[in-house]
């Protein structure tokens, strides 16, 4: 089975930009969570969704949104793009949304740098 | 809030001795623990899960870790350590609140050497 796949993998914009990410989640599963990782704050929680819906936020400014398809494909926008959001950003599914026995599988990242 | 530590930004270790590398938790209620494996340029990689049971969990590439539930702590451990098992480790709590929201450390730089 394919693992958790991110397209693209290297991403350079500048200042002021937008930026849109793209999340295909292991065959059959349905919930796909997003983490951000930078060196100085570690991996954070961006947004997950499951069935097109918004489950759970973390603590990001608007900037970040995200969405889902019906197919489960997952993408992450972030608009007027700061230095600051320059990280690895990470895709994860799970087969379901409800049981905690479910493992949460990563994908290889997208690695943005904002000039 | 939940919450993990890694008390240890790297840990050093000769090929062939056992490792150990640290986390505590807090969190209310049931912790659900992971341990994920991330190599240079890569994303995270499973290697094991405590949910309920056993304390002593089994994983991928011969890892396993101990949950304590007196101490708080879920450490992971090999018998004997790889060059290859050189990479950056994270402890990870799932969030209790019904979400699937993954709460991670700061990782730890495992160097093992010849």
């Amino acid at each position: 089975k394919a693992g958790v796949t991110q397209t693209p993998r290297y991403l350079i914009k500048t200042r002021g930009q937008q930026v849109t990410l793209s999340c295909s989640p292991i065959s059959g599963h349905r919930s796909v969570s997003w983490y951000q990782q930078t060196p100085g704050q570690g991996l954070q929680f961006l947004f997950e969704y499951f069935s097109e819906t918004q489950r759970n936020k973390g603590n990001f400014p608007g900037r970040f949104s995200g969405r889902q398809f019906s197919n489960s494909r997952s993408e992450m926008n972030v608009s007027t793009l700061e230095l600051g959001d320059s990280a690895l950003y990470l895709c994860a599914s799970r087969q379901t949304s409800a049981s905690a026995r479910d493992t949460q599988y990563f994908g290889p990242g997208t690695r943005l740098t904002v000039l | 809030a939940q919450s993990v530590a890694q008390p240890e930004d790297q840990v050093n270790v000769a090929e062939g001795n056992p490792l150990t590398v640290k986390c505590t938790y807090s969190v209310s209620g049931n912790p659900y623990l992971f341990w994920y494996v991330q190599y240079p340029n890569r994303g995270l990689q499973f290697l094991l899960k405590y949910i309920t049971g056993d304390n002593l969990v089994k994983g991928s590439y011969g890892f396993e870790a101990e949950f304590n539930k007196s101490q708080t702590s879920f450490h992971l451990k090999k018998p004997s350590a790889l060059v290859s098992d050189s990479a950056l480790y994270f402890c990870a709590v799932r969030d209790t609140g019904g979400g699937n929201k993954l709460t991670f450390g700061t990782g730890t730089q495992l160097k093992v050497e010849l």
